[in-house]
């Protein structure tokens, strides 16, 4: 069975630093693909980066990069020069096979302290 | 372009009650999904459909049945709500990978039930 495991419950970071969001999976497939998202304290879900199994590059979106390490089975978020405005839940779900369900993490509660 | 649209936003119901959670996309998009996210938890899947006219359980399925009414709207009937059923419940659409983009599920702004 597919698992997605965020072991940081809450995470401070200081304004302005960088911060990595951890998130491992377990999966047998060798198609599969990661997604993180955020869900600010307004509720809604919203989509931040993705990357493929096969993707041989790390993605990189704005200030959200991706640190895939596929031997160790992890996808942790980076976020650079933090923001007020980055204080959220932080999702990592993973879609495996040809499906587009997703199974999702237990988030972490990221908290920027100006 | 609305997005994901899901009425209502808000919801009381007694145990044993019916409701049925409605959801519109208008971005063309093959597939819907439904969600459940209980405090402090990430989201499970409940039910969703690839395609018009096909729908399918998720991990969590019991006690709700769905209907991909068309390819825009996917609605979710609660036939006798039980206080485990209290969550907030999110729809979601997206086109498979390969389509258009990576395959991301575009969400609603969520329908915050509470049974009593």
């Amino acid at each position: 069975a597919q698992k997605i495991t965020q072991t940081q419950p809450g995470m401070f970071v200081q304004e302005k630093e960088a911060v990595t969001l951890d998130c491992t999976y377990d999966t047998s497939d060798q198609s599969y693909g990661l997604f993180w998202y955020k869900q600010p304290s307004s509720g809604e879900m919203i989509f931040l980066i993705y990357q493929g199994s096969y993707d041989e590059q790390n993605a990189t979106e704005g200030r959200y990069s991706l640190n895939f390490q596929k031997a160790r089975k992890s996808a942790n978020l980076v976020i650079s020069a933090s923001q007020l405005g980055d204080s959220a839940m932080y999702f990592c779900a993973m879609r495996f096979n040809a499906g587009n369900m997703l199974t999702f993490g237990g988030g972490t509660r990221l908290m920027v302290k100006p | 372009n609305a997005g994901v649209t899901q009425t209502p936003k808000f919801q009381v119901l007694k145990t044993g009650q019916s409701m049925t959670l409605q959801c519109a996309q208008d971005m063309n998009h093959n597939s819907m999904y439904w969600y459940r996210q209980d405090p402090g938890m990430g989201l499970r899947l409940i039910y969703y459909s690839a395609s018009e006219g096909t729908t399918d359980k998720g991990e969590v399925p019991n006690g709700y049945n769905v209907s991909r009414l068309n390819k825009r709207e996917f609605s979710l009937r609660l036939e006798s709500a039980a206080p485990s059923q209290t969550s907030v419940y999110f729809c979601a659409s997206s086109n498979p990978l390969g389509l258009a983009g990576v395959g991301e599920q575009y969400f609603g702004p969520g329908t915050r039930l509470t049974v009593t």
